[in-house]
């Protein structure tokens, strides 16, 4: 069982927008903004898309975004592209004991 | 660019230990704010953080697996390592070494870039 809790799929068509949401705790998501997200896709490691909630590392298209609202932290990619096909996991800084937590993963199809 | 590459058995056998070790190029270990992660991935499941280390030799564990991991650095050689012991099937996965990037003011938590990932399997 994952310390952050994510949808296992979501799905939309090219063009549209999608949402995925991460759940945690007030020890986790809701109490820091370190807060990543990661994309995968199959047979490949893991590439950082969103850090600090909502900041995009460079070489990243701004159609991914990150927002967090109290517990749950989302990445919303627009313009769906057939190659945003993937899963993707948030990860949260959950403090000097525990310290790093990912979720359990959603996979996006591109429908 | 920054590049990591893990290596390691691709087979072990039930309670034996593992050593893992992830040889990396363009930072160095010793530079303040650096540091590197180890994270792993059973086969058709989650990512799985294990541990960290810093540059100063801090070193951070997961909770649920500290009394088994040890990780260690070897600045000279641009080398992380991290030993796991008493395998056991469960264990079975990919591991990764990935750096920690994008820091603010020395600070983060978010892993960038990764390794490829090394798949060790435990089974007698």
């Amino acid at each position: 069982q994952s310390a952050l809790t994510q949808p296992p799929s979501a799905s939309g068509s090219p063009g549209q927008s999608v949402t995925i949401s991460c759940t945690g705790t007030s020890s986790d998501v809701g109490g820091y903004n370190y807060v990543s997200w990661y994309q995968q896709h199959p047979g490949k490691a893991p590439k950082l898309m969103i850090y600090e909630v909502s900041k995009r590392p460079s070489g990243v298209p701004d159609r991914f975004s990150g927002s967090k609202s109290g517990n749950t932290a989302s990445l919303t990619v627009s313009g769906l592209q057939a190659e945003d096909e993937a899963d993707y996991y948030c990860s949260s800084y959950a403090g000097g004991n525990i310290y790093v937590v990912f979720g359990g993963g959603t996979k996006l199809t591109v429908l | 660019q920054i590049t990591l590459k893990e290596s390691g058995p691709m087979l072990v056998k039930p309670t034996q230990t593992l050593t893992l070790t992830c040889t990396f190029s363009g930072f160095s270990l010793s530079t303040s704010g650096v540091g590197v992660g180890w994270i792993r991935q059973p086969p058709g499941k989650a990512l799985e953080w294990l541990a960290l280390i810093y540059w100063d030799d801090d070193k951070h564990y997961s909770p649920s697996l500290k009394s088994r991991l040890t990780i260690t650095k070897d600045t000279s050689k641009n080398q992380v390592v991290l030993t796991m012991t008493n395998m056991d099937p469960v264990d079975t996965a990919t591991y990764y070494c990935a750096h920690l990037g994008y820091c603010t003011n020395g600070v983060c938590y978010q892993f960038d870039p990764w390794g490829q990932g090394t798949l060790v399997t435990v089974s007698s």
